[in-house]
């Protein structure tokens, strides 16, 4: 069966610190991978997609960026960390062709202070 | 307006009670239909999914799809308290992912014993 880890599940920054969360996948090959950040009692927001190995599309312009280095690894990145991107950050993954079939990671809870 | 909307509760029910769960969309191109369950700090849960219009029931939740009237919804028999969680609705407008994907904002719903 497929599971999908994310680490932290916690994490504290300040402000102007680096950021890089970390999402794998087993027991799927060449999944689509997804990145969203929830704000408190808002829905998600999909920051960045990808459909294979280097290929990263972005929803949104900020702060962020992503990377995929393995086939089912996905990280998300910040240089710089503003107030603005605290928030819970989840990775889902799909089967190509099926996005509306994902599943979701137990996710990152973000404050940055 | 919104391009999906949910009535953010929260909702109160009893125990047994039969819940009725719903969100209303404007894009006309919407073909597929999720319902995800999310407990407090946790990752969401795919519960079910529909394409076009239509019932779909898996136990005792009920997916029901109007496009006629740009209308959804969600009904839950016999709720019980580990029921009560937030219930996002999401859409797409293809099978693979597009521009054409949203999140509802979720709806809490809180079954009490």
């Amino acid at each position: 069966s497929q599971t999908i880890h994310q680490w932290p599940a916690t994490l504290v920054q300040p402000v102007g610190s680096p950021l890089s969360l970390e999402c794998t996948v087993e027991g799927t090959s060449n999944p689509n991978l997804y990145w969203y950040r929830q704000a408190a009692g808002r829905g998600l927001q999909l920051l960045f997609y990808s459909v294979g190995i280097g290929q990263i599309s972005s929803e949104v312009p900020q702060n962020l960026s992503a990377s995929r280095p393995q086939d089912r690894q996905f990280i998300l990145s910040s240089k710089k960390l503003l107030l603005s991107d605290s928030g819970f950050y989840l990775c889902a993954w799909s089967v190509t062709g099926r996005a509306y079939e994902q599943y979701f990671g137990p996710g990152t809870r973000l404050t940055v202070t | 307006q919104k391009e999906v909307e949910q009535d953010p509760g929260p909702l109160s029910v009893p125990e047994g009670a039969i819940v009725s769960l719903n969100c209303t969309y404007s894009n006309s191109a919407f073909q597929y239909f999720m319902w995800y369950r999310q407990y407090s700090r946790k990752g969401p849960e795919l519960l079910m999914y529909t394409y076009s219009s239509g019932n779909k029931e898996d136990g005792r939740f009920t997916a029901q799809v109007d496009k006629s009237s740009k209308y959804i919804s969600l009904f839950i028999r016999d709720s019980q308290p580990s029921d009560s969680a937030t219930y996002l609705c999401a859409m797409s407008a293809t099978r693979g992912y597009g521009q054409n994907f949203v999140f509802g904002p979720g709806t809490r719903l809180s079954v009490l014993p």
